[in-house]
């Protein structure tokens, strides 16, 4: 079945660095890629979200990337800070069924003071 | 954060029992959803609502059922729970659908099957 594949699923970084979370989906016509951001016991909260005609959106120190072709969708958060600390998860809605959003199956980033 | 409110937020239960969640908005969005959330999956799609009594299947809908009597409410039932159903349960909604259309999470519901 359509999926989305997320890596990696930990990611440990020092105070003010940068991190990378990648991604790829499967339906070659899915066009709305959000990315949630989960604090523990918290509910995801979007972050930030990009549509297929667009290769790259920022919004502050988070950006996020999109290669049609190959298929796949980075999040970029420069600057990390002890409060990005959280589980992140991708999501792409696939073509077939707009009510079907597929989740990756999450990034759990720890920024080190 | 957007008006909605799952009740109860946890419950333990004997496999076997029936179990209904509640999900209530106050953001009269037409759509509705209830995803479950384990270690290593993500969330998937249970079921989802499109309308007033109109509902559809999501990735993962075997051994639940729901319902959907007044715009705000949506209803996840499990006719007999199963330790498998063990999970955090969300429920999300949507002003819009398709393209540009996030999803806006509820806080969870936290069921245990004992």
């Amino acid at each position: 079945g359509e999926n989305v594949e997320q890596h990696p699923s930990t990611l440990s970084v020092q105070e003010g660095d940068s991190a990378v979370i990648k991604c790829t989906y499967s339906d070659s016509a899915s066009n709305y890629f959000p990315w949630y951001k989960q604090e523990l016991g918290k509910r995801p909260q979007l972050i930030i979200d990009i549509r297929s005609n667009v290769g790259e959106k920022k919004d502050q120190r988070i950006a996020v990337t999109l290669n049609k072709t190959a298929k796949h969708f980075s999040l970029h958060i420069t600057e990390t800070q002890p409060e990005d600390s959280a589980v992140y998860f991708c999501a792409a809605l696939f073509s077939y069924n707009n009510n079907d959003m597929r989740f990756g199956a999450g990034t759990r980033l720890t920024v080190k003071p | 954060d957007a008006g909605i409110t799952q009740s109860p937020r946890h419950k333990v239960t004997e496999t076997g029992t029936p179990v209904t969640l509640r999900c209530h908005q106050t953001e009269n969005h037409r759509y509705m959803y209830w995803y479950r959330q384990d270690p290593g999956h993500g969330l998937r799609l249970i079921h989802y609502s499109y309308g007033v009594k109109d509902t559809d299947k999501g990735e993962v809908s075997d051994g639940y059922s729901v319902s959907r009597s007044k715009t705000e409410d949506f209803l996840l039932t499990l006719e007999s729970a199963t330790s498998s159903q063990t999970s955090v349960y969300f429920c999300a909604i949507s002003e819009y659908t398709g393209e540009g259309s996030p999803l806006h999470f509820g806080n969870g519901t936290r069921l245990t099957v004992t």
